[in-house]
């Protein structure tokens, strides 16, 4: 069965630091991985997508991810966190007939 | 382009009543799915329709359906509503082909069952 693992529930990084936010996934044939972002009260806002190809994807505001085909893993990451950056992030796969599955969400407080 | 939108924004219903909730996809979009999003379930998938058929639907009651019409818009409705039912109900459209699998949520709309 198809799943989305994020085992990180709540994150905690000063401004200026490094991010890293792991996600995990279960899915019989090749995925299609996304990572949203959700500020309060709002929709989600796609970060960056795998469809195929190069393993490391550029995405907006200067995340990145790496598709570990090996370790099932899509983590998102980025150099150096802005405060701007504090919100709900959810990994999810794409499966066929538009059905997406989601993580639990991390949830990431940016310290000034 | 006007992105994704969801009316009301809010609600307030109370145990039994019933409730629908509207989406307008982004123009040219043809798939429309929901999703429940809930502090302790997360994201949950609803169901999702295509070209007014709905192609999937999510492990949820029969209490909860919906419907597309000819111009892609979806309303999705909740009949006998539950203290459990109240969540944001999030909105996502996207286009054919392999970018169908890229979906644009709109800003949901936060029911809160009383």
């Amino acid at each position: 069965a198809q799943s989305v693992t994020q085992p990180d529930i709540h994150i905690t990084v000063s401004e200026g630091a490094s991010l890293e936010l792991r996600c995990n996934y279960s899915y019989g044939a090749t995925p299609y991985l996304f990572w949203y972002v959700q500020s309060p009260g709002q929709g989600l806002q796609l970060l960056l997508k795998y469809f195929s190809g190069d393993t490391l994807v550029q995405g907006i505001k200067g995340f990145e991810a790496e598709f570990k085909r090996s370790q099932s893993s899509f983590n998102l990451r980025k150099p150096s966190v802005h405060w701007s950056d504090a919100a709900e992030y959810f990994c999810a796969v794409g499966a066929v007939g538009n059905q997406f599955y989601f993580g639990t969400g991390t949830s990431l407080t940016v310290i000034p | 382009k006007a992105g994704v939108t969801q009316t009301p924004r809010y609600l307030i219903k109370t145990r039994g009543q019933q409730v629908t909730l509207s989406c307008s996809p982004i123009s040219g979009h043809r798939s429309v799915s929901w999703y429940q999003q809930t502090p302790g379930q997360g994201l949950q998938f609803l169901f999702e329709y295509f070209s007014e058929t709905q192609r999937n639907k999510g492990n949820f009651p029969g209490r909860f359906s919906g419907r597309q019409f000819s111009n892609s818009r979806s309303e999705m409705n909740v009949s006998t509503l539950e203290l459990g039912d109240s969540a944001l109900y999030l909105c996502a459209s996207s286009t054919p082909g392999l970018a169908s699998y890229e979906q644009f949520f709109g800003p949901g709309t936060r029911l809160t069952v009383l």
